[in-house]
């Protein structure tokens, strides 16, 4: 069965921290996505990869970085977090980049910056 | 570029009660299209897809149907159970680098 995990349910962070994000899929899936999620907004991507070490800027980059050293690991780093970051975050990975199929997501990870 | 508009919620029904939520897009070409649902504190699970005009998706008595002349992809369900509770996002793919462009997401809610 196909899954996407996350690191963590619940994040609480403090204003300034660095805080790192992870997602781990076993699908040997070559894309992989990191998206927030706020209420009235809706998804909005932030960061994708195509492959390892590769990265591109979605729409909301600023204040976001992100890490693919592995396949199966994309990470989303916030270098200093600060409270309009508070979110939820939700991974997403998928096989093929021309492909119609399915990206398949994390449960999310509901992050609390104080 | 591409956009997604969905009927704004909430949505309160009642149970067996038809459904449909509203969903039009915007894109060059012929994308395709999702109706992606989320269950209180779960991740997005794609419910189902067309990835051409006329195709009709269908899964779990959910079904849309792929309108090329409206740009519409309506989520239809005949009877409604209070399990169907969850938040519903209309996506689509357009493009080489597969990015997802979503709704902002309707909240249904069905009472017993």
């Amino acid at each position: 069965d196909v899954k996407v995990t996350q690191s963590s349910r619940y994040l609480v962070k403090r204003t300034g921290e660095k805080v790192f994000l992870e997602c781990v899929q076993d699908m040997d899936h070559e894309n992989m996505f990191w998206y927030r999620q706020d209420p009235g907004l809706g998804l909005r991507l932030i960061y994708f990869s195509y492959d390892v070490k590769m990265k591109e800027k979605g729409d909301i980059p600023e204040g976001y970085s992100v890490s693919r050293e592995k396949k199966e690991r994309f990470s989303l780093i916030l270098e200093s977090a600060s409270t309009n970051q508070t979110s939820m975050y939700l991974c997403a990975s998928i096989f093929s980049r021309t492909s119609t199929d399915t990206q398949y997501f994390g449960p999310g990870t509901r992050l609390t910056v104080l | 570029g591409n956009s997604v508009t969905q009927m704004e919620g909430p949505v309160t029904l009642s149970e067996e009660a038809f459904l449909t939520i509203n969903c039009t897009y915007t894109a060059t070409g012929y994308p395709s299209l999702f109706w992606y649902v989320q269950y209180p504190g779960e991740g997005l699970q794609l419910l189902l897809k067309a990835t051409k005009a006329d195709d009709k998706g269908s899964n779990k008595g959910f079904e849309a149907t792929y309108r090329k002349e409206t740009t519409s992809f309506h989520l239809e369900k005949g009877s409604v159970q209070v399990s169907d509770s969850a938040v519903y996002f209309c996506a689509l793919l357009r493009g080489s680098n597969y990015k997802l462009t979503f709704g902002k997401g309707t909240l249904l809610t069905v009472n017993p």
